[in-house]
């Protein structure tokens, strides 16, 4: 089955202890992106990347590492988490840039304390 | 850069009404404009999208229409059933960039 995998789906964390949220894919697509969801504020795009080695900022990226070393996972890093990064994360591929068939992961709920 | 606005925040309706939720951007040079379901616990689904050069798209009871002097574009569900609850997305972005720009979802109830 086509699908993006995030693990975990649930994460509670302490403040400042890093972590990672995992991505992968399994339809050869060129494009990943990572979003946050916020109550009244939509999706809004952390990280993306094009290809392997490839990444570039979205409109959050604050607080928030990524890396494609492989075409098929792109995770997400929070090397030092705070408060204001509890929110509900999802990953989204494509077959390539500007193709916007995405597909979206399940999401992961962080919540920092 | 690009804004999305979408109205209303919250629909309720009852099962067999139809449903229209609404969004405009800023941006003219926008060109593509998809809409995604999402389901409690589970990430958005494209369900319908729609490209500059047309009006309007439909599948089945699901339509999309695009005003592009108004910058304005509409999602309509006739014949609403429960298992059309959910929160809808619209989004919008310039072909060929980088940028899919969502708008700040509707959660719609369908009550039977």
């Amino acid at each position: 089955e086509a699908q993006v995998t995030q693990n975990p789906r649930y994460l509670i964390t302490v403040t400042g202890k890093k972590l990672t949220v995992t991505c992968s894919q399994n339809m050869n697509h060129e494009y990943m992106s990572w979003y946050r969801q916020d109550p009244g504020l939509g999706l809004r795009q952390i990280y993306y990347s094009m290809n392997v080695e490839v990444t570039d900022k979205g409109d959050v990226p604050e607080g928030y590492k990524v890396s494609r070393k492989e075409k098929r996972n792109f995770p997400l890093i929070l090397e030092s988490p705070s408060p204001n990064q509890t929110s509900l994360y999802f990953c989204a591929s494509s077959p390539s840039r500007g193709s916007y068939g995405y597909t979206f992961g399940s999401g992961t709920r962080l919540t920092v304390v | 850069g690009e804004n999305v606005e979408q109205h209303p925040s919250t629909l309720s309706v009852q099962e067999g009404d139809s449903a229209v939720i609404k969004c405009t951007y800023s941006d003219s040079a926008s060109n593509y404009f998809p809409w995604y379901k999402q389901e409690l616990g589970k990430g958005p689904q494209l369900i319908i999208d729609i490209r500059s050069n047309v009006g309007e798209k439909k599948d089945q009871r699901i339509a999309v229409t695009l005003n592009k002097t108004a910058k304005h574009f509409s999602l309509h569900i006739t014949e609403t059933q429960p298992e059309d609850s959910a929160v809808y997305f619209c989004a919008a972005s310039i072909d060929g960039t980088d940028k899919l720009i969502f708008g700040t979802g509707t959660r719609l109830q369908v009550f039977p």
